[in-house]
C-alpha cells in the first residue's frame, strides 16, 4: 500500500515547545503533502514537498523528506494552543491519487 | 472564492432511507474526490472524478453507494438504502489537477439510526 503512516498517533506538549511528527510510507512517491484538520472541520493543506526536494519551510513549519528511508517529518516550532489539531500526511505515487494516513493528534497546552 | 461547498452539513436519517450528499467544487478545478472519515477507519477515499468522469471508484464500499458528477460544478454521493454503519463524516475535495493540493469542504456529518 502507498498509504503513509503518521507517528506518533498522539502528541501532547506545552505552548512554546516544538512538535515533531513523522510519516513513513512503503513505495516510491512523486510528492508528499501535509494537511491539518481542526476538530469538526475539513482538512487544510499545509505543505507539498516533491520527491526531489529534501526540505521546505513555511512560517513555523518545516518539512523534511528522506526518500531513502521513505519517511518525512513535520516540525512545528514555538507551538501555540491554536496549533492543536490532527495532522495528516498524504503520499502520491504512480496512481496520482493522494493517499492519507491515520493522522497524528496534537494537543498544545496553553 | 467560496471554497468547496457541501450540503447538508448534518444529516440524521433512519436505516433504510436514501441519503444524498452534495458537493460544489472550486470553480476551475477538474478533479473531485469523495472521502469518508470515521474513528475506526480514518480517512478513506471513496471515489475520484477527473473532468467529470469517474476514474477510480475502488473505494466505494458496496452497491448501496453511488456517485455522479453531471457537470464540472456539481457532484452527488448517494447511499440507498442507508445503514447505521454508514454513519461518518463525508468530505468532498477538489484540486486543479488530481496530483496537487486538495481543497476540502467542511464535510457532511451523517448519522444513520
Amino acid at each position: 500500500s502507498q498509504q503513509g503512516e503518521e507517528d506518533p498517533q498522539a502528541l501532547s506538549i506545552q505552548e512554546g515547545e516544538n512538535a515533531t511528527m513523522n510519516c513513513s510510507y512503503k513505495t516510491s512517491i512523486n510528492n508528499l503533502q501535509w494537511y491539518r484538520q481542526n476538530s469538526g472541520r475539513g482538512l487544510v493543506h499545509l505543505i507539498l514537498i516533491r520527491s526531489n526536494e529534501r526540505e521546505k519551510h513555511s512560517g513555523r513549519l518545516r518539512v523534511t523528506l528522506d526518500t531513502s528511508k521513505k519517511s518525512s517529518s513535520l516540525l512545528i516550532t514555538a507551538s501555540r494552543a491554536a496549533d492543536t489539531a490532527s495532522y495528516f500526511c498524504a503520499t502520491e505515487g504512480g496512481s496520482y491519487i493522494p493517499t492519507f494516513g491515520r493522522g497524528t493528534s496534537l494537543i498544545v497546552h496553553p | 472564492d467560496a471554497g468547496v461547498i457541501q450540503s447538508p452539513r448534518h444529516e440524521v436519517t433512519e436505516m433504510g432511507q436514501e441519503v444524498t450528499l452534495r458537493c460544489k467544487p472550486i470553480s476551475g478545478h477538474n478533479s473531485l474526490f469523495w472521502y469518508r472519515q470515521t474513528m475506526m477507519r480514518g480517512l478513506e477515499l471513496l471515489i475520484y472524478f477527473n473532468n467529470n468522469v469517474p476514474i477510480d471508484d475502488s473505494g466505494m464500499p458496496e452497491d448501496r453507494f453511488s456517485a455522479k458528477m453531471p457537470n464540472a460544478s456539481f457532484s452527488t454521493l448517494k447511499i440507498q438504502p442507508s445503514e447505521p454503519r454508514d454513519s461518518a463524516v463525508y468530505f468532498c475535495a477538489s484540486s486543479l489537477t488530481g496530483q496537487e493540493t486538495q481543497y476540502f469542504g467542511p464535510g457532511t456529518r451523517l448519522l444513520v439510526l
